[in-house]
């Protein structure tokens, strides 16, 4: 059974960038499949900030596109995240979302990410 | 890209049913039937319940279904359970090709 676990820094300084892995475990992604982060805080509520693909396509919500880096690691079945010049604002909950078809039918416990000043 | 709008909060009892609104515009919920709706319990992950409008991954109870009207989708839980209690958001890809979610529905079985 397939499972996603985000990991990485639960705090972050403010400027600095955010990285955030998402290990696949108990199998490996299809052909079709992607990879997205999702955060979730208090304030806005739950935002998609991107997506990648096995194949190295990524995208990325125009929000946060200047600041938004993916990639995906089928080797070692890792997706990352990186957030660079982190503000309070980018405190929040960071899900990990397996997804096909414009829908995600798989998501990591999540991992909270405070960025302290 | 605006958050689609949900109501904050709604409340039945057992055995009755709900329907939680999502409301976008014509860019999002009123251009694609991708409109999609996640279940959230308190510390959980969240969970698939309804895709593409209203069909149901396997393993979801036939007591949710989805539907839609113009700019406007609907979650509708039957036979409210108690272990229905909990946070539902809904989201939609959008004509940006970016995908946007609903504020969030809490839902307390009474």
């Amino acid at each position: 059974q397939v499972q996603l676990q985000e990991s990485g820094p639960g705090l972050v300084k403010f400027s600095a960038t955010l990285s955030l892995t998402c290990t696949v475990s108990g199998g490996s992604l299809n052909n079709n499949e992607w990879l997205s982060w999702v955060r979730q805080s208090p304030g806005k509520g739950l935002e998609w900030i991107g997506e990648g693909h096995y194949s190295g396509t990524t995208n990325y919500n125009p929000s946060l596109k200047s600041r938004v880096t993916t990639s995906v690691d089928k080797s070692n079945n890792q997706f990352s995240l990186n957030l660079r010049s982190v503000t309070a604002a980018d405190t929040a909950m960071y899900y990990c979302a397996r997804g096909s078809d414009y829908v995600w039918d798989l998501w990591g416990p999540g991992i909270v990410v405070t960025v302290s000043s | 890209q605006s958050a689609l709008t949900q109501p904050a909060s709604v409340s039945a009892s057992p055995g009755q049913s709900i329907t939680i609104s999502c409301t976008g515009t014509s860019s999002d919920v009123g251009s694609y039937n991708l409109v999609s709706w996640y279940q959230q319990h308190p510390g959980k992950a969240l969970k698939l319940m309804i895709y593409d409008v209203s069909n149901r991954p396997s393993g979801v109870s036939n007591r949710f279904s989805g539907s839609k009207s113009g700019n406007t989708a609907s979650l509708t839980v039957s036979g409210l359970q108690a272990e229905d209690e909990a946070d539902y958001y809904c989201c939609s890809y959008t004509t940006n090709s970016i995908y946007v979610f609903g504020t969030g529905t809490k839902v307390t079985v009474l």
